[in-house]
């Protein structure tokens, strides 16, 4: 049962445009959600992140954005740079029950087109 | 300060034997946590670790078990290996305050 669900595996974007990047949950004990971009052979590197009694956090050019009536998250990151291409995942934790176990997304492969 | 560090960095060991891999977190930091990642099953969650106690754990069979000292430092053991054991390993360290968890480099384990 994947409790954490990225829909799009890729998304090309131009540069200096806005990429929004998508992410869905069904496990409603989730309270706190984050991003990570990750490079082949290298291990995840955190973006940012947002607790479920917020509804938007933001970090320079990086925003997320969350719905919990939709139970709905994303990503923007305006504007796009190549340095940005990566996979980027999402990823939860339900930290009411002292929980630090994170739940990851499958990972969307993001392309910025120069 | 410096990140998460973990090592060995890649390993080739055979099927039935054991490896140990072993990963230092974030000074201060008192969570450990191992993740799996493969290419059909993405990124799995193994155990966490938290004061030297086991505070979490994933679906993995018994032959994955890990500990943690008592300067943070957490080692992982898979024993009698199987070929789908070929996986990234990644560790990662958070204060318990953020909930921010920080990754290491990973240990490629190669299985042949």
């Amino acid at each position: 049962d994947q409790q954490v669900k990225q829909n799009s595996p890729s998304l090309s974007v131009q540069e200096g445009r806005i990429s929004i990047l998508n992410c869905d949950y069904t496990n409603s004990m989730f309270d706190y959600f984050l991003w990570y971009k990750k490079y082949p052979a290298e291990g995840p590197t955190f973006l940012i992140s947002i607790s479920s009694i917020k509804d938007k956090n933001e970090d320079g050019r990086f925003t997320v954005f969350l719905n919990k009536s939709a139970k709905h998250l994303s990503l923007h990151i305006v504007p796009s740079q190549p340095g940005d291409s990566a996979v980027y995942f999402c990823a939860a934790s339900a930290t009411n029950f002292g929980n630090e176990k994170l739940t990851f997304g499958t990972g969307t492969r993001l392309t910025i087109i120069p | 300060k410096a990140g998460v560090t973990q090592t060995p960095r890649y390993l080739i060991k055979t099927r039935g034997q054991q490896v140990t891999l072993s990963c230092s977190p974030i000074s201060g930091h008192r969570s450990v946590s191992w993740y799996q990642q493969t290419p059909g099953q993405g990124l799995q969650f193994l155990f966490e670790y938290f004061s030297e106690t086991q505070r979490n754990k994933g679906n993995f069979p018994g032959r994955f078990s890990g500990r943690q000292f008592s300067n943070s430092r957490s080692e992982m053991n898979v024993s009698t290996l199987e070929l789908g054991d070929s996986a990234l390993y990644l560790c990662a360290s958070s204060d318990s305050i953020t909930y921010e968890q920080y990754f290491g480099p990973g240990t490629r384990l190669t299985v042949t």
